[in-house]
């Protein structure tokens, strides 16, 4: 069964710069999370889809932040400009919506070192 | 590849019962195994371990790190009702791993009264 991917797994920018990453949901998932996750603390829910439309984007820093999630599937999360204290792994998450106790998989993560 | 795996998947025990979640990991370039509970919202974050024989303590949670035997264990005494939940597991690998967290598929606990 495949699982939540992301790409890239690794990116270094410097800052200012502008970064995208990407996310495809386990199929047949309609809900997808962005989390971003710093070193030693749990993710922080930065947007929440519910097939193509932005549930719960409370969390998103909408200044530099913007998501998409076209056709209800993938979902691309960007940062323009990236600031030094973005350096975290953002997750990508999907749940089926219908699950029993909000069970959601997640993906490998992005790693995001901003210089 | 790297993994992670999770026993049991899921396990059912009464009020006051003592339980034992395990995780055990083959992950290129080792830095951490965090522990999580997962409810309805975001996973809360439980404990992130580094060094091996460290016991780490909340309340009734404890966990430590085997880095010999590529494992770990999460302890609940006492259990209640409200730690019913699904405890995930995940290994953070340094940057030049294959992947930055892989993700155990996580024990499903459901605690009865």
């Amino acid at each position: 069964e495949a699982g939540v991917v992301q790409s890239p797994r690794y990116k270094i920018i410097e800052k200012k710069q502008p970064v995208a990453f990407w996310c495809n949901p386990i199929s047949g998932h309609n809900t997808l999370y962005w989390y971003r996750q710093n070193l030693g603390q749990g993710p922080e829910l930065l947007i929440r889809y519910e097939n193509e439309e932005a549930v719960d984007d409370s969390q998103l820093p909408k200044d530099r932040f913007s998501a998409e999630r076209l056709k209800g599937v993938d979902s691309t999360l960007k940062i323009q400009p990236a600031e030094l204290g973005d350096s975290a792994v953002y997750l990508c998450a999907s749940s089926s919506g219908t699950a029993a106790g909000g069970e959601q998989f997640f993906g490998p993560g992005t790693r995001l070192t901003v210089l | 590849e790297d993994k992670v795996v999770q026993s049991p998947l899921s396990l059912v025990v009464h009020e006051g019962d003592t339980v034992t979640l395990n995780c055990s990991y083959e992950v290129t370039n080792f830095r951490s195994l965090l522990w999580y509970k997962q409810e309805k919202k975001a996973p809360t974050f439980l404990f992130m371990l580094t060094s091996s024989g460290i016991e780490k303590k909340s309340g009734r949670l404890s966990s430590i790190l085997d880095k010999k035997e590529l494992s770990s264990i999460l302890n609940i005494t006492a259990t209640q009702t409200g730690d019913s939940a699904i405890y995930l597991c995940a290994v953070e690998a340094l940057p030049s791993g294959n992947t930055p967290l892989v993700f155990g598929k996580g024990t499903r606990l459901s605690v009865i009264a």
